[in-house]
């Protein structure tokens, strides 16, 4: 049974510092996804990484995906109030023979981002 | 614009009666799944289509069902809903070989 774990689940930071989060998986993977969610909202599609040494980049967050140590970090840079949210990891199982695979996902990290 | 489409977005029930839950996708995709995210959790998927083939998470109870008459709508029934069952119900789509799911907006099922 593939699992993920986030950590932490809950993050309180000020603007302007540097943060990461963490995500580890069980069992090996191809697939690795962070999605971003507000209060509810449905899920945002932030990055998705592919292979092991991936590292993808937009605004101030930043994702790296190490598929031999099943563990994949979003990097939050110079922290602002509008990053404020819950961030989910998700990992889909290896694919088999093309088949359609659904995503299992950590337990989310509560962002909150003090002024 | 091509998308992922779930109705209705707020859907209230009663405890015990059939209430069905709708998605539609304009992007043509393959593949199509339906995630439960109860209050404070991670989304938890239920049930997938590939194409016609239907595949059934081992843990997702019966009460729950499934229904994919072409390859743009699917439907999530609940025979009978219980207080447990209030959630947000996440349908979303991936064309077969790609790799990103799309997510519609949710449905959110309220049982009173």
């Amino acid at each position: 049974e593939l699992k993920v774990e986030q950590n932490p689940l809950f993050l309180s930071m000020q603007e302007g510092k540097n943060y990461t989060i963490y995500c580890n998986y069980s069992t090996t993977s191809d697939r690795l996804y962070w999605y971003r969610q507000d209060p509810g909202k449905s899920l945002e599609s932030l990055f998705v990484l592919l292979s092991n040494g991936a590292v993808k980049q937009e605004g101030r967050l930043m994702a790296s995906l190490d598929t031999k140590a099943r563990l994949s970090t979003l990097h939050i840079t110079a922290a602002v109030h509008d990053l404020s949210a819950t961030y989910f990891c998700a990992v889909a199982a290896l694919y088999s023979g093309g088949g359609a695979d659904g995503l299992t996902f950590g337990k989310g990290t509560h962002l909150i981002i003090q002024p | 614009d091509a998308m992922v489409i779930q109705n209705p977005r707020y859907q209230v029930t009663q405890f015990g009666k059939p209430v069905t839950l709708s998605c539609s996708q304009t992007l043509n995709h393959n593949v199509m799944y339906w995630y439960q995210q109860k209050s404070s959790q991670a989304p938890k998927l239920l049930f997938h289509y590939y194409d016609k083939d239907f595949n059934n998470e081992a843990d997702t109870p019966d009460n729950f069902q499934s229904r994919r008459p072409n390859t743009s709508f699917c439907f999530l029934d609940i025979r009978s809903p219980g207080l447990g069952d209030a959630a947000m119900y996440l349908c979303a789509s991936r064309r077969g070989g790609g790799n990103e799911q799309f997510f519609g907006p949710g449905t959110r099922l309220t049982v009173l």
